[in-house]
């Protein structure tokens, strides 16, 4: 089955500055790739994602980019607020029928003022 | 945007007791949701689809006696975990996805998460 991996587990970056968080996946047959936040005590909120047919998304300061020949995808998150002070996770969706959502591990993301 | 609520947001129980845990769509049709467990300061596991009219589709290691589904409409699922135990305290997360549409749809809209301690 489909395995997700993310790093790093915990990043810490100045107030301003941006923040990369970096996931790789096991089945070529994925096709979806979310981005969640989860706030302490809450659900997942979903942020960004990317379909395989696109190398590069962007929302805001928020990006997203994947290489399908790779297997890998990545998080930038741009002038950071305390705001983004989080756990992210990155997930893959395998198969066509983009039905289940595998998770990575998670990155606690904190933001130093 | 699509909402997801859980019931009870927490729930405390002593060990043997059965609970149950609800998952609705508030404002779309849900033919598929999704049960994770997450412990603190871990991921999301997921535990099993759930789907409309048919049985739950458990994930490998996940006992299907111990954690019933039921998926009786096109809004609710319901978790019960039977005769519970301190292990089982965690964080239960449901899902649902949008196919009230022609469109395949991707996206999967997350409840708040219901808080199962154990005693």
């Amino acid at each position: 089955g489909e395995n997700v991996e993310q790093h790093p587990s915990t990043l810490s970056v100045q107030e301003g500055d941006s923040a990369v968080i970096k996931c790789t996946y096991s089945d070529s047959a994925s096709n979806y790739f979310p981005w969640y936040k989860q706030e302490l005590g809450k659900g997942p909120q979903l942020i960004i994602d990317i379909r395989s047919n696109v190398g590069e998304k962007k929302d805001q300061r928020i990006a997203v980019t994947l290489n399908k020949t790779a297997k890998h995808f990545s998080l930038h998150i741009t002038e950071t607020q305390p705001e983004d002070s989080a756990v992210y996770f990155c997930a893959a969706s395998p198969g066509s029928s983009a039905s289940k959502i595998i998770f990575g591990s998670g990155t606690r993301l904190s933001i130093r003022p | 945007g699509a909402v997801v609520s859980q019931h009870p947001s927490w729930v405390i129980c002593k060990s043997g007791t059965s609970v149950k845990i609800e998952c609705r769509s508030l404002d779309f049709q849900a033919t598929t949701m999704f049960w994770y467990r997450q412990f603190p300061k871990q991921s999301l596991m997921l535990m099993a689809t759930s789907n409309e009219g048919s049985k739950a589709t458990y994930e490998q290691g996940v006992e299907k006696d111990k954690f019933l589904i039921n998926h009786a409409s096109l809004t609710l699922s319901t978790l019960t975990v039977t005769s519970a135990h301190p292990e089982d305290s965690s964080f239960y997360i449901c899902s649902a996805r949008d196919q009230g549409g022609l469109a395949i749809t991707y996206e999967q809209y997350f409840g708040p998460g219901t808080r199962l301690t154990v005693t």
